[in-house]
Formats: C-alpha cells, sequence, structure tokens
C-alpha cells in the first residue's frame, strides 16, 4: 500500500480545460514536492512546498500544502497537450529528511 | 538534461542473475537516492547514502545492496533476480541530502528486465 494516495489515477481532457489532482496522506510531511515524468524519462521536480497552508504558482499551475501537512492538490488552468504526463507526489518524511515516500502518480492526457 | 547519468539503460538478465547498475550524480552533489518503479505501484525509495555513507533505507530487499565510492558514483547490486524485480531503477542526486528544500534531481533510469 502507498502512504499518500493520488486521485485520480487516470484523466483525459481537452485542452482549455482546468483540472485538479490530489495526494492524500495519513501521515505529516516535513515538505511535500510536486514531479512531472515523461516515458522513459525521470521525474522532473516542479515545485516544493514546505509550509502548513502554502501555495505556490508556477505559470498556469497551483499547489497547495494542506493546513496538517497531510495533503496537497495540484491545480492546473486551461490544460495545454504540453502538459501531458505522469504527475507524482512526494512526501518527505518528518523524522528522516533522507527518506521519501511517492504517491502512484496521476497520468494525464490532454487532447488538442 | 538532469546532469545525473545512469548505466546501462536497458539490462535484459535471467532469473537467479545477478546484475549491478551504476549512477553518477550531479557535479558537486553529495547525497544519491535509488528508486524503483514497477508497472502498478509507483516509485518507491530503496536507498539514500550522503558522502559515502547510507544515510536511509526504505523497503529494500535483503538481496538488493548499493555503495557510494570514494568519487561519489555509487552502484546498486542486484543478486538472486526473480521476474518481480523488472521495473525502472532511478538514480536521484542532491547537493546536501540534509532536509529543507534540498531538490532530487534524477537520472533517466535503467530499466531492467528479467526473464
Amino acid at each position: 500500500t502507498q502512504l499518500l494516495e493520488q486521485s485520480p489515477q487516470f484523466l483525459s481532457i481537452q485542452e482549455g480545460e482546468n483540472l485538479t489532482v490530489y495526494c492524500n496522506s495519513s501521515s505529516v510531511f516535513s515538505s511535500l514536492q510536486w514531479y512531472r515524468q515523461e516515458p522513459g524519462e525521470g521525474p522532473v521536480l516542479l515545485v516544493t512546498v514546505v509550509t502548513g497552508g502554502e501555495v505556490k504558482k508556477l505559470k498556469r499551475l497551483t499547489f497547495q500544502f494542506g493546513d496538517a501537512r497531510k495533503d496537497s492538490s495540484l491545480h492546473i488552468t486551461a490544460a495545454q497537450p504540453g502538459d501531458t504526463g505522469l504527475y507524482l507526489c512526494a512526501g518527505r518524511d518528518l523524522y528522516n529528511f533522507n527518506k521519501f515516500y511517492f504517491g502512484s502518480g496521476t497520468k494525464l492526457n490532454v487532447k488538442p | 538534461d538532469s546532469g545525473v547519468t545512469q548505466t546501462p539503460k536497458h539490462l535484459i538478465t535471467a532469473t537467479g542473475q545477478r546484475v549491478t547498475l551504476r549512477c553518477s550524480p550531479r557535479s558537486g552533489d553529495l547525497s544519491v537516492y535509488w528508486y524503483q518503479q514497477s508497472l502498478d505501484q509507483g516509485l518507491q525509495f530503496l536507498i539514500q547514502y550522503y558522502n559515502g555513507e547510507e544515510r536511509a533505507k526504505g523497503n529494500i530487499l535483503e538481496r538488493f545492496s548499493a555503495q557510494q565510492f570514494p568519487d561519489l558514483h555509487s552502484e546498486l547490486n542486484l543478486s538472486s533476480l526473480e521476474l518481480g524485480d523488472s521495473a525502472l531503477y532511478f538514480c536521484a542526486s542532491s547537493v546536501e541530502g540534509r532536509g529543507g528544500v534540498d531538490e532530487q534531481y534524477f537520472g533517466p533510469g535503467t530499466r531492467l528486465t528479467v526473464t
């Protein structure tokens, strides 16, 4: 079982639509990261959120860390085909900063 | 290009065999992480080294071992291979591995197929 549950697992939308991906856990994390991974490549870091309630924006992407530092969301506005990929959240262990727990990912397909 | 290199890119081997995966971190990074990505399970943290010392261990099987050498490259050894070990193995590196917002940079991965 995954410590971090992501939903939805799959998402297929039209270009221009908005979407939200959720990353939930019953555990508290010291920080949470979001990555995007394309087929045949390693994950690429998008953002790190550290403080409970923190909101970060990266162009059309908005990331939020839950107040209790147990969950996070990623919202994409006006999705584009270039946003297609696997989105992964990763929580940093509260007691051992060198351990990370990854969610199983959300596979996003944005159709032109 | 993250600056992290992994070799080989692909590896096909038989059950019961032993293989070694190699990772070179980004220049200046002291910390190396190993992950396994299977089709249905996402990324699983295996082990982390900082400047040659093991600092954190995840769900790494006893058949697997790793080390980080004085030149900071790392090797992941997988032995008595089983069909279920088929997966993508990723290495990531970071500057310190000491917490905060220290970022991990992932290599392109090694795809291991056990037949």
